[in-house]
């Protein structure tokens, strides 16, 4: 069963770049039926999409993010990440890695999220 | 303010029927994107609920269905039950902005 774990650090000061990781195990990255995605989730707020990857590298990005937004993925690895770069209390979230079904455009399978906190 | 805009709150009683409405625009649910749902429980990750709309994934009840019509969807629950309250997300795409969420609502079973 196909399961994702996202890791990083729970702090980052503001102005710095947040980096996140998202593991994949029980399955390959490696299929053209997926993209791969990120989620975030503010305190007692609601959902907001970050942007996604395919495993060969196509990325698509929520246009409010994408100037400080970079995704990336490692086959090798299986794993993608996330770099979210010059931020401020803001982006303080739970942030998601979820696995996009390319052909219904649903996210079937969620990380257990991270919390990431922006603070001096 | 979320592209797609749903109810902060609906509740029920144990075994009554709620929806949960999720109204966006042409360049969303009215250009013919499909509508996902997902439940969320308090300090837990997000699960699909409903997928194009109407579809069920394996292991959901059929007492949760989905709706599309115009700019709108819904999601219906029927034979409320506690275990049902939760917060509710549908999702979509738009034209412009790509991945879309509603703002969730919080259903309260009395």
């Amino acid at each position: 069963q196909l399961q994702l774990q996202e890791s990083g650090p729970g702090l980052v000061k503001p102005s710095e770049t947040l980096p996140l990781t998202c593991n994949v195990s029980g399955g390959s990255i490696n299929s053209i039926s997926y993209y791969w995605s990120w989620i975030r989730q503010p305190p007692g707020k609601g959902l907001e999409w970050i942007g996604s990857i395919s495993y060969s590298g196509s990325t698509d990005y929520n246009p409010s993010l994408r100037s400080r937004v970079t995704i990336s993925v490692d086959t090798s690895k299986n794993h993608f990440s996330l770099k979210l770069s010059s931020v401020t209390a803001a982006d303080t979230a739970v942030y998601y890695c979820a696995r996009h079904i390319t052909a219904i455009g649903a996210f079937d399978i969620w990380g257990q999220g991270t919390m990431v906190t922006v603070s001096s | 303010q979320s592209v797609l805009t749903q109810p902060p709150s609906v509740s029920g009683t144990p075994g009554q029927r709620v929806t949960i409405s999720c109204t966006g625009s042409s360049s969303n649910i009215g250009a013919g994107y499909d509508v996902h749902w997902y439940k969320q429980l308090p300090g837990t990750d997000p699960t699909l609920l409903i997928y194009d709309n109407h579809n069920r994934p394996s292991g959901v009840p059929d007492r949760f269905s989905g709706s599309k019509s115009g700019t709108s969807a819904s999601l219906a629950i029927t034979g409320l039950q506690a275990e049902d309250e939760a917060d509710y997300y549908c999702h979509s795409h738009d034209s412009r902005l790509r991945g879309v969420f509603g703002g969730g609502t919080k259903l309260t079973v009395l």
